[in-house]
């Protein structure tokens, strides 16, 4: 079973606006990670949190994290249409030596003009 | 560029029979991963390896086979043993040999149909 659940499967919102995608877990972490993935292409790094991290900022991005919830939030500002793109969270097991990450289902983004 | 480079980008074979995705990596990274990709199922992990020469299975080993004899390369084989082959198959590295402690670098897949 997958241990990130992201939240909601698909989004659709205009340029400007902003976009919230939420992913839960079952299991206790030591980081957390979101991707974005451009149809056909590959998956980009977009922003790791640890888990003794609330909160992190990379440009338009904002990550949260709520360890007690088991849950994170990628928040995009003021979206674009290239933001168009399905969006994963990922994590590892807590137990120092796993070395996979496992993916959620994502959240499909599109940004219209 | 440093990157990851996977070919061919799309791939048709006849059932039965085998089949081999190439992954290439110039970003000196230790660990290099297998993910494979269906609709609305997210990414699997098919196989890992740490290091050269040995590699584990992830949660879908079944019918794939990888080998790890260069640092750079980590070629993955659909054999005819897997019921379902046809899929978006992800290739990936991290410089550090614990996945979930560094980004992972993504090639851009491999499409394989299988009929």
């Amino acid at each position: 079973s997958q241990q990130g659940e992201e939240d909601p499967q698909a989004l659709s919102i205009q340029e400007g606006e902003n976009a919230t995608m939420n992913c839960s877990y079952k299991t206790s972490i030591n980081n957390l990670q979101w991707y974005r993935q451009n149809s056909g292409r590959g998956l980009v790094h977009l922003i790791l949190i640890r888990s003794n991290e609330r909160e992190k900022h990379s440009g338009r991005l904002r990550v949260t994290l709520d360890t007690s919830k088991k849950s994170s939030s990628l928040l995009i500002t003021a979206s674009r249409a290239a933001d168009t793109a399905s969006y994963f969270c990922a994590t590892g097991l807590n137990t120092g030596t796993a070395s996979k990450l496992t993916f959620g289902t994502g959240t499909r983004l599109q940004v219209t003009l | 560029d440093g990157g990851i480079t996977q070919s061919p980008k799309y791939l048709f074979r006849k059932e039965g029979q085998n089949v081999t995705l190439s992954c290439e990596q110039n970003l000196n990274h230790d660990a290099m991963y297998w993910y494979r990709q269906d609709p609305g199922q997210g990414l699997r992990l098919i196989y890992y390896s740490q290091i050269v020469n040995d590699f584990q299975k992830g949660d879908i080993a079944e019918g794939y086979s990888v080998s790890r004899e260069k640092k750079e390369s980590f070629p993955l084989t659909v054999t005819s043993a897997q019921k379902n082959p046809t899929a978006f198959y992800l290739c990936a590295s991290s410089i550090d040999r614990t996945a979930e402690n560094s980004p992972l670098h993504f090639g851009n897949g491999t499409r394989l149909t299988v009929t």
